[in-house]
């Protein structure tokens, strides 16, 4: 099993280009998350999908969408990127049943918006 | 609104010392703690994780915590460290349904 996969590893943008940011989890997990990480600040979770077909705002949503394409997939679009996004994406996934269930982490994209 | 802070962003220690990384954790309700691990250039990984079943908390790599209520704490420490520990460490809780919020971090640094 891969676990939690996502493209692109790096990406350099110019503020006001678009992205989508990809991520897919072969666990069979039913909750998908967005964090981002920056220095002194932990991670933040943007969005999350509880199961397939619903999404919420987290702490930071704003500038930010997803989707859940399906069960194993969800995705986090920037549509006019500033350089205050600049930062480092995870994407993580969990099974449902319980309140505390064990998030597991992709290996992160670092996005630089200039 | 349930929360956790991470005293020290920095914590050195000497190869085979004791490890202590701090996390106090501020909640209305019973809280439900977790220690994660991000090696350089890595994801999260989870340590170890507070359901109330017991207080003493045993995880991965030789690692435990302690959760106390009258302290409101739950610190992680290692008897010994290794080279391999180091890392950045963060303390999360539980907010909703499966939503981490997660402290500023502690970065450990090894050194022989």
């Amino acid at each position: 099993n891969a676990g939690v996969t996502q493209t692109p590893k790096f990406q350099v943008l110019k503020t006001g280009q678009s992205m989508t940011l990809q991520c897919a989890q072969d666990m069979n997990h039913n909750s998908m998350y967005w964090y981002r990480q920056d220095p002194g600040m932990g991670l933040r979770l943007i969005y999350y999908s509880a199961s397939e077909g619903t999404t919420d705002k987290g702490e930071v949503p704003n500038g930010y969408n997803v989707s859940r394409l399906n069960k194993r997939e969800f995705s986090l679009r920037l549509e006019s990127a500033a350089p205050s996004q600049t930062s480092v994406y995870f994407c993580a996934s969990s099974t449902t049943g319980t309140v505390y269930n064990e998030q597991f982490f992709g290996p992160g994209t670092r996005l630089t918006v200039l | 609104a349930q929360s956790v802070t991470q005293l020290g962003s920095h914590v050195s220690v000497s190869e085979g010392a004791l490890v202590l990384l701090r996390c106090n954790y501020s909640s209305s309700v019973p809280p439900y703690l977790f220690w994660y691990v991000q090696y350089p250039n890595q994801g999260l990984q989870l340590l170890l994780k507070y359901t109330s079943a017991a207080t003493l908390v045993k995880g991965i790599n030789g690692f435990e915590a302690e959760f106390k209520k009258s302290e409101t704490s739950f610190h992680l420490t290692k008897p010994s460290a290794h080279m391999s520990d180091a890392a950045e460490y963060f303390c999360a809780v539980i907010v909703g349904y499966n939503k981490l919020i997660f402290g500023a971090g502690t970065r450990l640094a090894v050194h022989p």
